[in-house]
């Protein structure tokens, strides 16, 4: 069965220091998500794309936060700087473009950040 | 926001069927009922979804009430390997928005 990849899987950084996510969806998906999960709640999610451009980044903290799909396949995800209160779990979801099709996860990126 | 009301925690016996319950009063005539669970360290695990018809596969049976307005999902021979949190959401079906978790029911299977 087809799969969400995420990289890497745990990442430890000091505040003030960059940090990147990189995630590649199931083969032709055009839609991606990226939520952030704090640990003992539900995921929220932080930016949708459709194919390459952004649907809705409404929750995404645009000061240090940067997300792009630039060939509408993979993604990467950026913080710049960290801040302590960015270690959570950062997932990576797939769907396809038809409006009930489910979202499929990756296994996320643990940051902790220092 | 979530637009549902789940139970923080249940317990279930090995071998025995798990009842997951679920409220969504406000629930709209669009939208569906997703499943979903997550085992410690993995991301969400799709399980089921419908609209007002009972759904199953190989992982869970879903029976939405007449009125929409609640649903319970079946597992219907717990493994240890079930424990986990199960996460119900609603999302409208004509387009593709984002899935919003709540807090999610932690099962805990128990030999």
């Amino acid at each position: 069965e087809a799969e969400v990849a995420q990289s890497p899987r745990y990442k430890i950084t000091e505040k003030s220091q960059a940090v990147a996510f990189w995630c590649d969806p199931i083969s032709g998906h055009a839609t991606l998500y990226w939520y952030r999960q704090i640990l003992g709640q539900g995921p929220e999610l932080l930016v949708q794309f459709q194919d390459e451009s952004v649907v809705d980044d409404s929750q995404l903290p645009k000061d240090r936060f940067s997300a792009e799909r630039l060939k509408g396949v993979d993604s990467t995800l950026k913080i710049q700087p960290a801040e302590l209160g960015d270690s959570a779990m950062y997932l990576c979801a797939s769907s396809l473009l038809r409006g009930n099709s489910p979202l499929h996860f990756g296994n996320g990126t643990r940051l902790t950040v220092t | 926001d979530a637009k549902t009301t789940q139970p923080p925690s249940m317990d279930c016996a090995e071998g025995r069927a798990a009842n997951l319950p679920c409220n969504h009063s406000t629930i709209s005539g669009n939208e569906y009922v997703y499943w979903y669970r997550q085992i410690h360290s993995q991301g969400p695990q799709y399980i089921i979804h419908g609209l007002k018809n009972n759904e199953t596969n190989e992982m869970a049976s879903l029976i939405i009430t007449e009125d929409r307005k609640s649903s319970t999902l079946i597992l219907p021979h717990a493994t240890l390997r079930d424990t986990a949190v199960y996460y119900c959401i609603v999302r409208e079906s004509y387009n593709n928005n984002d899935m919003r978790f709540g807090a999610g029911t932690r099962l805990t299977v128990k030999p």
